[in-house]
């Protein structure tokens, strides 16, 4: 069974940092893209990044590019976002999912979310 | 930067049919664009119904399917049940890495 469980999340000031982490068990994760998806409070789902099932390619969400790193440790079957300089405006439910195969496109398995709230 | 549209809104009768679309601000939307469908309820994750215009995900009924119309997307939902009303969003692949999500179809079913 696929498993996807995002950890990490939590209050912030505006301008701080933080790790968001997804461990996943029950597929090979070095064979899959990844994917970060948001969503803020009350609004429709936002794309933000996914990275490649080698981790050498890696793309962003104009909203986020210089600001979010996101990286995958395949040994140990995780997948991270490091957020910095974070705004109000990044607050929202994270999700990491799975990709449907090694391309980057589309997301066949979510995990049930991470919440970041950037606030003073 | 283009937009991927859909319907705000839509009603179903139990048992009917219902068709969402996902379409572009400026063009055609085609199976290179590798469309997906997210069902999402109230406080929890979305479910990915279809991805790649038309495969189901695992344990999907085949009452939902995905298709192209014209120059959209297209989901339809065949006797629609109590259960299936949610929010729908599509996700276009853009090229370069980049995905862009729809904002959202709310069905409800009465």
């Amino acid at each position: 069974e696929v498993q996807l469980l995002e950890s990490g999340g939590g209050l912030v000031q505006p301008g701080g940092s933080l790790r968001l982490s997804c461990a996943a068990s029950g597929f090979t994760f070095s064979s899959y893209a990844m994917s970060w998806v948001r969503q803020a409070p009350g609004k429709g789902l936002e794309w933000v990044s996914v990275i490649s099932d080698s981790g050498g390619s890696t793309y962003y969400a104009d909203s986020v590019k210089g600001r979010f790193t996101i990286s995958r440790d395949n040994p140990k079957n995780t997948l991270y976002l490091q957020m910095n300089s974070l705004r109000v405006e990044d607050t929202a439910v994270y999700y990491c999912a799975k990709a449907p195969s090694r391309a980057l496109t589309g997301n066949e398995y979510w995990g049930q979310g991470a919440l970041v709230t950037v606030s003073s | 930067q283009a937009v991927v549209t859909q319907e705000p809104s839509f009603s179903v009768s139990p048992g009917g049919t219902v068709t969402l679309t996902c379409g572009l601000s400026s063009g055609s939307v085609s199976t290179s664009y590798h469309p997906s469908w997210y069902q999402q309820t109230p406080g929890q994750a979305p479910r990915t119904l279809i991805y790649s215009t038309n495969t189901r995900s695992s344990g999907v009924p085949d009452r939902f399917s995905g298709s192209i119309l014209g120059n959209k997307a297209a989901l339809t939902i065949t006797g629609a049940q109590a259960d299936d009303e949610s929010d729908y969003y599509c996700v276009l692949y853009m090229g370069s890495g980049i995905s862009l999500f729809g904002g959202g179809t709310k069905v409800t079913v009465l």
